[in-house]
């Protein structure tokens, strides 16, 4: 159980164009969902929390409008990368809690590659 | 200073050897502590958690946390080469609104065979 997907795993777009990755939590209800960023060598960057049916919250330092996220069920959370550029090229991983489970219950996807050409 | 501080290795073993990957950490208030393993290009996959202070095994895994110097680490026995990974520790508190989870830099293992 607790299984995350992502979708793409890999995507390469043109510098300018926007892109849209997808979170899914298949096997349980996700109440928050998490965004990271990670770069070869480093550690997670958390980006943002959603929560269902409320706006995100952005860490310091994240465009909030370059990086539009909406959790409009309790399954699925999209990142849109808007006028993607060559810098934003990284690893984008989510993760998946739900209430009432521990505050250790943190699912991840198996993350989505993007290369900005 | 970071509020949790990994070293970020390279370490290197050979199969067999007993791993220990440790951690430390600022903020007083963290009372879940979770070692995440990840494998080059997928995402992290939680090996073990702990509550609060204490030890806790799981076959081949141990992890344990010294809340009173801030300190957690994560013991591999009988290493394998498929051990070969990332290794991430996180931590929260239960004050931290949706679970929010502080990651260390993550220490890079290779076991050879």
């Amino acid at each position: 159980g607790a299984v995350v997907s992502q979708h793409p795993s890999w995507v390469i777009c043109k510098s300018g164009t926007s892109v849209k990755i997808e979170c899914r939590s298949l096997d349980f209800q996700a109440t928050t969902m998490f965004w990271y960023r990670q770069f070869p060598k480093q550690s997670l960057m958390l980006m943002a929390t959603s929560n269902e049916g409320s706006k995100a919250t952005y860490e310091q330092g994240v465009e909030k409008d370059k990086f539009l996220i909406n959790h409009a069920s309790l399954t699925l959370s999209t990142l849109t990368v808007t006028s993607a550029h060559p810098e934003d090229s990284s690893f984008y991983i989510c993760s998946a809690s739900t209430v009432g489970q521990g505050a250790y219950e943190q699912y991840f996807g198996p993350g989505t590659r993007l290369t900005v050409t | 200073q970071k509020e949790v501080e990994q070293d970020p290795g390279p370490l290197s073993v050979p199969e067999g050897a007993i791993v220990s990957l440790n951690c430390t950490y600022s903020n007083s208030a963290f009372q879940y502590f979770m070692w995440y393993r990840q494998y080059s290009r997928k995402g992290p996959e939680l090996l073990m958690y702990t509550y609060s202070s204490g030890n806790k095994e799981d076959g081949r895994f141990t992890a344990q946390v010294d809340k009173s110097s801030k300190y957690i680490s994560l013991f591999i026995r009988d290493s394998q080469p498929s051990d070969s990974a990332t290794y991430l520790c996180a931590m929260n508190s239960p004050r931290n609104q949706g679970g929010k989870l502080i990651f260390g830099q993550g220490t890079e293992l290779s076991v050879k065979p």
